[in-house]
């Protein structure tokens, strides 16, 4: 089955600082990935993915994705994390029947 | 606001009591998912509609649930005999199949509480 782990709880940031969020994924075949994020008492907002083609992929926001199909990585970056990043981030992969399954999810707090 | 869009946003209810919720997909959208999240916890797949037919059924979808998109567009999931395992956020994510089928729009979500 397809899932994706994502092994940390919080993640802590100065604000000004790289922001980066780890998601490791496990698959058969061409992996479909995602990042989510969601705030307090909202739904998730779509920021990226990645289904084919160049392996940094760029979204909303500023926030960009690496793809690594060696280390079966698809991490979140942020060159410069501002204070209206805090929020839950949510990665995610797509199986064959159109299914997402989602990481715990980390919860980012970015510190003025 | 074109987004998807969801009704109640809150619901609490007694255990014992049958609920349904509605969601609004994004219009034209032809696919529409529902998920369940718990707190601590990413949201996990129900089951999703392509136009009016129901394509796929979670196992933790038991048989106190069910979900229809009757004319293919809005979808109603109803929870009968609710029971404190039941509390959650219930979220509903439209797409749109070929142009755009790998991103699921979510909506604010409905977040149930049963006491």
């Amino acid at each position: 089955a397809q899932s994706v782990a994502q092994p940390e709880d919080q993640v802590n940031v100065a604000e000004g600082n790289p922001l980066t969020v780890k998601c490791t994924y496990s698959v058969s075949g061409n992996p479909y990935l995602f990042w989510y994020v969601q705030y307090p008492n909202r739904g998730l907002q779509f920021l990226l993915k990645y289904i084919t083609g160049d392996n940094l992929v760029k979204g909303s926001y500023g926030f960009e994705a690496e793809f690594n199909k060696s280390q079966t990585s698809f991490h979140l970056k942020k060159p410069s994390a501002l204070v209206s990043d805090s929020a839950l981030y949510f990665c995610a992969v797509r199986d064959v029947r159109n299914r997402l399954a989602f990481g715990k999810g980390n919860q980012v707090v970015v510190i003025p | 606001d074109t987004g998807v869009s969801q009704d109640p946003r809150h619901k609490i209810t007694k255990r014992g009591q049958n609920v349904t919720f509605r969601c609004d997909p994004i219009s034209e959208h032809n696919r529409l998912y529902w998920y369940r999240q718990t707190l601590g916890q990413g949201p996990e797949f129900l089951t999703y509609f392509q136009n009016e037919a129901q394509l796929e059924k979670s196992r933790l979808l038991s048989d106190r649930f069910s979900a229809e998109r009757p004319k293919g567009s809005f979808s109603t999931l109803e929870i009968q005999r609710t029971e404190q395992g039941d509390s959650a956020m219930y979220l509903c994510a439209s797409s749109l199949v070929p142009e755009d089928t790998d991103t699921q729009y979510f909506g604010p979500g409905t977040r149930l509480t049963v006491l």
